[in-house]
């Protein structure tokens, strides 16, 4: 059981570069979401889509876009990486938006922008 | 707006010491609480969760109640294994909103 899938797993980039980061789930849920967790202040939430064709910032967007490509696929894009973008990156969907239900987390991406 | 206050760790702890690891939450109305357990190098899953005043969650020897008189939900363990050594997160769902996370807390046991 796939779930989440999150690639890549490790980026290095230099400061200006672009990247995109992806990730699809295989559970047909309809909201998505991409988190960025720093040490000691925990989980922050970049980006969302509560359903397919729909986007929303969150906390912290900026310096980021997203695509949600279908139902399954919602990418993130770093346009001009910068150092404070250095972070490990976790998508997560559920069912439908937020509730009582269960979040399922990819494995993470951990990029390092120099 | 919603906020989430974990303790600080490391918390290191001997096999078989009691755990706890305290949470409290600002929220207006009724949230739905969650422990979410984040093992070395993989994502974060659903530890165990509580979706009312007086519940308790619980899940593989953990434990939590929705104390809503003092807005915490503090996890437990009776007895912790090395297995357990891991960063846990508090968090809570408010109204359908987004997720709101603690900062995170991580676990240590030593044989």
């Amino acid at each position: 059981n796939a779930g989440v899938t999150q690639t890549p797993k490790f980026q290095v980039l230099k400061t200006g570069q672009s990247m995109t980061l992806q990730c699809a789930q295989d559970m047909n849920h309809n909201s998505m979401y991409w988190y960025r967790q720093d040490p000691g202040m925990g989980l922050r939430l970049i980006y969302y889509s509560a359903s397919e064709g729909t986007t929303d910032k969150g906390e912290v967007p900026n310096g980021y876009n997203v695509s949600r490509l279908n139902k399954r696929e919602f990418s993130l894009r770093l346009e001009s990486a910068a150092p404070s973008q250095t972070s490990v990156y976790f998508c997560a969907s559920t069912p439908n938006s937020w509730g009582d239900t269960e979040a399922f987390f990819g494995q993470g991406t951990r990029l390092t922008v120099v | 707006g919603n906020s989430v206050t974990q303790m600080e760790g490391p918390v290191t702890l001997s096999e078989e010491a009691f755990l706890t690891i305290n949470c409290t939450y600002t929220a207006t109305g009724y949230p739905s609480l969650f422990w979410y357990v984040q093992y070395p190098g993989e994502g974060l899953q659903l530890l165990l969760k509580a979706t009312k005043a007086d519940d308790k969650g619980s899940n593989k020897g953990f434990e939590a109640t929705y104390r809503k008189e003092t807005t915490s939900f503090h996890l437990e363990k009776g007895s912790v294994q090395v297995s357990d050594s891991a960063v846990y997160f508090c968090a809570l769902s408010n109204a359908g909103n987004m997720l709101t996370f603690g900062g995170g807390t991580r676990l240590m046991v030593k044989p």
